[in-house]
């Protein structure tokens, strides 16, 4: 068990729908990182945040969003849902998020189908 | 052609035999190679983190890195069923910023 939590592990829904996943980072963490992954892409970054503001950006569409609040948890929002948004989508924690020394632990995932 | 290529197998083994996973890079700026093992519908699990050149053995378990070949490699020793699994390969250039392979299947056969 890494630390890292994330809720719910499974969501399913429509197309043009919106949802929220949320994830905790291990006691001590500042920094959150959000990942997809698709049969096909593999493990791709989306987004970090570090002590409640965003670090950087990755391969994130513009119909997804994120937030890390001030007790350190974060949310991906997705919206306007599409087919090929289905994947798993992981949180991962780190320390301090930048330093080359820094190693991200993984949370379980959550698996989103949309139909 | 992509920044990490992996072979995505899958590989199959049998019990005990020594198994070579390897991944290749074109960024020459990569220092931290990581390796994270994936059981199905799980998140990925650090298994080993080496920075620069040269080998790092952890149990059954060493990572040998070649930046001048820009080649990376795994080595299982004694090769259980419980090892079957995806493995990852990531690599950064020392920020945030983790390169994924695609991850190689692993079948370890009792």
């Amino acid at each position: 068990d890494s630390g890292v939590t994330q809720t719910p592990k499974h969501l399913i829904t429509a197309t043009g729908q919106r949802v929220t996943l949320r994830c905790s980072p291990r006691s001590g963490d500042l920094s959150v990182y959000w990942y997809q992954q698709s049969l096909d892409q593999g493990l791709q970054f989306l987004i970090q945040y570090y002590n409640g503001e965003e670090r950087a950006k990755g391969n994130i569409l513009e119909r997804f969003s994120a937030q890390q609040f001030p007790d350190l948890h974060s949310e991906l929002n997705l919206s306007s849902l599409e087919l090929g948004d289905s994947a798993l989508y992981f949180c991962a924690s780190s320390v301090e998020g930048g330093r080359r020394t820094d190693t991200q632990y993984f949370g379980p995932g959550t698996r989103l189908t949309v139909l | 052609q992509k920044e990490v290529e992996q072979d995505p197998g899958p590989l199959s083994v049998p019990e005990g035999a020594i198994v070579s996973l390897n991944c290749t890079y074109s960024n020459s700026a990569f220092q931290y190679f990581m390796w994270y093992r994936q059981y199905s519908r799980k998140g990925p699990e650090l298994l080993m983190y080496t920075y620069s050149s040269g080998n790092k053995e952890d149990g059954r378990f060493t990572a040998q890195v070649d930046k001048s070949s820009k080649y990376i490699s795994l080595f299982i020793r004694d090769s259980q069923p419980s090892d079957s699994a995806t493995y990852l390969c990531a690599m950064s250039a020392g920020t945030y910023k983790y390169i994924f392979g695609t991850g190689t299947r692993l079948k370890v056969l009792a």
